[in-house]
């Protein structure tokens, strides 16, 4: 099946500093990705929706200064949390979508924990 | 916007009985149902999905079915076994031509077989 990764699979930093964390697709190119947070024993919630060469759309109540999406290449998309606090301490996960098949399936990396202190 | 229910929330049940996961969801105008296996510290692994053109789908010991009047759709799993232990989740979808879009999830399920 395909493959998505991120890096970093955890982070720990202090806070007021920006944060980085990689989605890739591995082996196949995603027209879209999605980024998604999730808090201990929730569901995922969808930050941003992320297009090929377009800025993301955001959904209600996430600030898109805050968490900068930019979705470069076919195979990789970028969440920077900006000026991270104690509140953005969070699971954060990316799907991928294929551009081929046709069909909507979404496919997860493996998450990213960030604590922030 | 789309309003995806889950139910149980918690579910406990011996190894080798069935386990029956239901979600239900509001806007009829979705058409892709997939669920995802999430264990502790990753990410969610898609197990089964099914289309709005189909009624009911199977994968071993893993059936999804799908009743469209009743907007609401079931994953069953027989034959539990202890590695089925983890949190269980129902999305849904409006799906198109060759791109991506959100799903909207249900709340999950955490799923204890018990030996």
């Amino acid at each position: 099946g395909a493959v998505v990764s991120q890096h970093p699979s955890w982070v720990i930093c202090k806070s007021g500093t920006s944060v980085k964390i990689e989605c890739r697709s591995l082996d196949f190119q995603a027209t879209t990705m999605f980024w998604y947070r999730q808090f201990p024993k929730q569901s995922l919630m969808l930050m941003a929706t992320s297009n090929e060469g377009s800025k993301a759309t955001y959904e209600q109540g996430v600030e898109k200064d805050k968490f900068l999406i930019n979705h470069a290449s076919l195979t990789l998309s970028t969440l920077t949390v900006t000026s991270a606090h104690p509140e953005d301490s969070s699971f954060y996960i990316c799907s991928a979508a294929s551009r081929e098949g046709g069909n909507n399936e979404q496919f997860f990396g493996p998450g990213t924990r960030l604590t922030v202190l | 916007g789309e309003n995806v229910e889950q139910h149980p929330s918690t579910l406990s049940v011996q190894e080798g009985d069935s386990a029956v996961i239901k979600c239900t969801y509001s806007d009829s105008a979705s058409n892709y149902f997939p669920w995802y296996k999430q264990e502790l510290g990753k990410g969610p692994q898609l197990i089964i999905d099914i289309r709005s053109n189909v009624g009911e789908k199977k994968d071993q010991r893993i059936a999804v079915t799908l009743n469209k009047t009743a907007k609401h759709f079931s994953l069953h799993i027989t034959e539990t076994q202890p590695e089925d232990s983890a949190v269980y989740f129902c999305a849904a979808s409006i799906g198109g031509s060759n791109s991506g879009y959100a799903l909207n999830f249900g709340k999950g399920t955490s799923l204890l077989v018990t030996p």
